[in-house]
């Protein structure tokens, strides 16, 4: 099985800072049938379910602000919030679906300094 | 707009069983798979097993095989996840999720029940 790992597992940010949240998968993500990494990120705030950020590394789901942008390829992934606003505390996930099972990285935890 | 409306919390004795249920609306409620997630109280997310509809085969994960059941009603677009066996570490936010491709079993989320809570306790 895949294992996902986050670093780091919380940080604070002063609001307009800039946030780097890092995924690493013990193998690649990479298909090289269609060149996409198969890797996705969530965003989860207390009481919600996980929300869609982003897919294929790098795609913004519809309607996700800007600030937010996916990077990386096969084993090492970024997710940057380029500004945190207050409405970006929450906790972040990492998911990989190369294979089944797919799985999460453990969290990353983002606060307001 | 693809929705998923889980059933409600449920309290359940060790030993006993719980089936959780996950009625979509929209279409093509065949060609998505749907998986279950779980949340322990201030843990991460976890996959349970999912399922394509239109192929009925259940997949589950390792950690949960003879505990766990998936199943799907396509007359009513609903999906089901009965856990059995129950102990007081079940207690959990359980959520299906749609996967956003079709016909396949493993994809991201796009969409997401509410949860639901299930409490273990004697």
């Amino acid at each position: 099985d895949i294992v996902m790992t986050q670093s780091p597992d919380s940080l604070a940010v002063s609001l307009g800072e800039r946030a780097t949240i890092n995924c690493k998968s013990s193998q690649s993500l990479l298909y090289s049938s269609n060149t996409n990494n198969h890797l996705a990120w969530y965003q989860q705030k207390p009481g919600q379910p996980p929300k869609l950020l982003i897919y294929w590394a790098s795609t913004r789901e519809s309607g996700v602000p800007d600030r937010f942008r996916g990077s990386g390829s096969g084993t090492d992934f970024t997710l940057t919030i380029s500004s945190v606003q207050a409405e970006d505390v929450a906790i972040y996930y990492c998911q990989h679906y190369y294979n089944t099972p797919p799985a999460f990285g453990q969290g990353t935890r983002v606060e307001i300094k | 707009q693809v929705q998923l409306v889980q059933s409600g919390p449920e309290v359940k004795k060790p030993g006993s069983s719980v089936k959780v249920s996950c009625k979509a609306s929209g279409a093509n409620f065949k060609r998505h798979a749907i998986s279950w997630v779980r949340q322990a109280p201030g843990q991460g997310l976890e996959w349970m097993g999912g399922i394509i509809p239109i192929f009925g085969a259940p997949n589950y994960g390792q950690k949960f095989l003879g505990r766990v059941t998936i199943s799907t009603d396509e007359s009513t677009s609903t999906a089901y996840m009965e856990l059995s066996s129950l102990r007081s570490e079940d207690t959990a936010m359980y959520y299906c999720a749609r996967v956003n491709d079709t016909v396949i079993l493993t994809g991201y989320y796009s969409t997401w029940g509410q949860g639901t809570l299930v409490t273990v306790s004697s």
